[in-house]
């Protein structure tokens, strides 16, 4: 079946280092990969996206990076701060026959010491 | 982005009482709804998928009549915890999908639910 791995589970950086969480997907009809991060006791916030027509995109110290021969993705953070820290999943969507689906990430806790 | 709204945020009730979750989209029109369970230090686990006017999707293993789902209108979905027990205990979480052709979902802040 369709599957989204993610690794690592555990990230920590020193503050102002870069952080990078990558993640494959099996499907190769996923077209959409966004990223989601979430706080303690919260929903998870869409931080940033891309579609499979991008091989890249980015926005301020975040970027995502999409090869899809290979079918992966990967999350880019640079000068991490201690706001950063958070649970983070990637996810791979698409539309088909049986309609719009979703996979999620394990997860990746990231810890930025300050 | 988009904003999805979801109530209560925190419940706590007693076994085998009911307990109802709306999620709400604001500022669109959410053809689709979907709902999920998440444990401690897990990922999100989708239990149903709920069109607006039609009788929701379940996933493999969520019992339709423990977990009712209604989603009467384009902008508002429920989800019923029938029966509550102490195992139903978890944060719940819902997504909306956007009208027409857009890949994206949105999530509400979840609904931490804990049944005594």
């Amino acid at each position: 079946g369709e599957n989204v791995e993610q690794h690592p589970s555990t990230l920590s950086v020193q503050e102002g280092d870069s952080a990078v969480i990558k993640c494959t997907y099996s499907d190769s009809a996923s077209n959409y990969f966004p990223w989601y991060k979430q706080e303690l006791g919260k929903g998870p916030q869409l931080i940033i996206d891309i579609r499979s027509n991008v091989g890249e995109k980015k926005d301020q110290r975040i970027a995502v990076t999409l090869n899809k021969t290979a079918k992966h993705f990967s999350l880019h953070i640079t000068e991490t701060q201690p706001e950063d820290s958070a649970v983070y999943f990637c996810a791979a969507n698409w539309v088909g026959a049986g309609g719009f689906k979703t996979i999620f990430g394990a997860g990746t806790r990231l810890f930025v010491k300050a | 982005g988009a904003v999805v709204s979801q109530h209560p945020s925190r419940v706590i009730c007693k076994s085998g009482t009911s307990v109802k979750i709306e999620c709400r989209s604001l500022d669109f029109q959410a053809t689709t709804m979907f709902w999920y369970r998440q444990f401690p230090k897990q990922s999100l686990m989708l239990m149903a998928t709920s069109n607006e006017g039609s009788k929701a999707t379940y996933e493999q293993g969520v019992e339709k009549d423990k977990f009712l789902i209604n989603h009467a209108s384009l902008t508002l979905s429920t989800l019923t915890v029938t029966s509550a027990h102490p195992e139903d205990s978890s944060f719940y979480i819902c997504s909306a999908r956007v009208v027409v052709g857009d890949t994206e979902a949105f999530f509400g802040q979840g609904t931490r639910l804990t049944v005594v």
